[in-house]
């Protein structure tokens, strides 16, 4: 089965741009979907498609993709963006897959 | 407005059969393009995608677990139930349901349940 791999934790100073990648071999041929969680909470899915933003999240989160990575950009990141972010994807048999997820840190 | 919330049992025995329930309002699982899937997550560790049925019947599943689970739905009650047999304590997470779509390259999960916590033990 298809896997998607992310770095466990990342930091990044208030107001400062932030990448957070995902990579796999299923994201070369589907757009991976981004999700935010904090801690308690449910998911919130925040990037999903070529870049597109459901109703409500800020426009500093941005997505995109080239080869067997997905990203995901948050430019002028806000100490509420600290939380869990994980990627996911479909792949060709039917099945999704999330990755291990990052840890962001605002510093 | 669309909301999805989880029920079933907190607490079920080694060996036992799970059976959870999503029962969700806003939309239709009659719809073309409207699925529904269950993720879980256990403590303290990443999300882990279970299952999936779509507004046509079609059923996708984890090919770690597929031979445990079932998912089905009644769409005049708009519910989904999964069941997993021959339950854990590795089985020990937090379950979520899912509002799901997906097309020829895309797939996501527009709104989630707040989950419910399914602890195994004797």
């Amino acid at each position: 089965s298809s896997e998607l791999t992310q770095d466990p934790a990342v930091s990044v100073a208030l107001g400062q741009t932030v990448r957070i990648t995902c990579q796999g071999d299923s994201l070369r041929s589907y757009y991976a979907s981004w999700y935010q969680q904090k801690p308690g909470q449910a998911p919130v899915l925040v990037i999903y498609g070529k870049n597109n933003r459901p109703s409500g999240i800020p426009d500093r989160f941005s997505g995109s993709s080239s080869g067997n990575t997905a990203s995901l950009t948050i430019t002028g990141a806000q100490a509420e963006d600290e939380a869990d972010y994980y990627c996911n994807s479909r792949d060709s048999s039917g099945n999704w897959v999330f990755g291990g997820g990052t840890k962001l840190t605002v510093l | 407005q669309v909301t999805l919330r989880e029920s079933g049992p907190a607490l079920v025995k080694p060996t036992q059969t799970l059976t959870l329930t999503c029962t969700f309002s806003g939309f239709s699982l009659s719809t073309s393009g409207m699925c529904v899937s269950w993720i879980r997550q256990p403590p303290g560790k990443a999300l882990e995608w279970l299952a999936l049925i779509d507004w046509d019947d079609d059923k996708y599943y984890s090919t770690s677990l597929k031979t445990r689970l079932t998912i089905s739905k009644d769409t005049s009650k708009n519910q989904v139930v999964l069941t997993m047999t021959n339950m854990d304590p590795v089985d020990t997470a937090t379950y979520y349901c899912a509002r799901a779509h997906y097309g020829d390259y895309v797939g996501q999960f527009d709104y989630w349940g707040q989950g419910t916590l399914v602890t195994v033990s004797s």
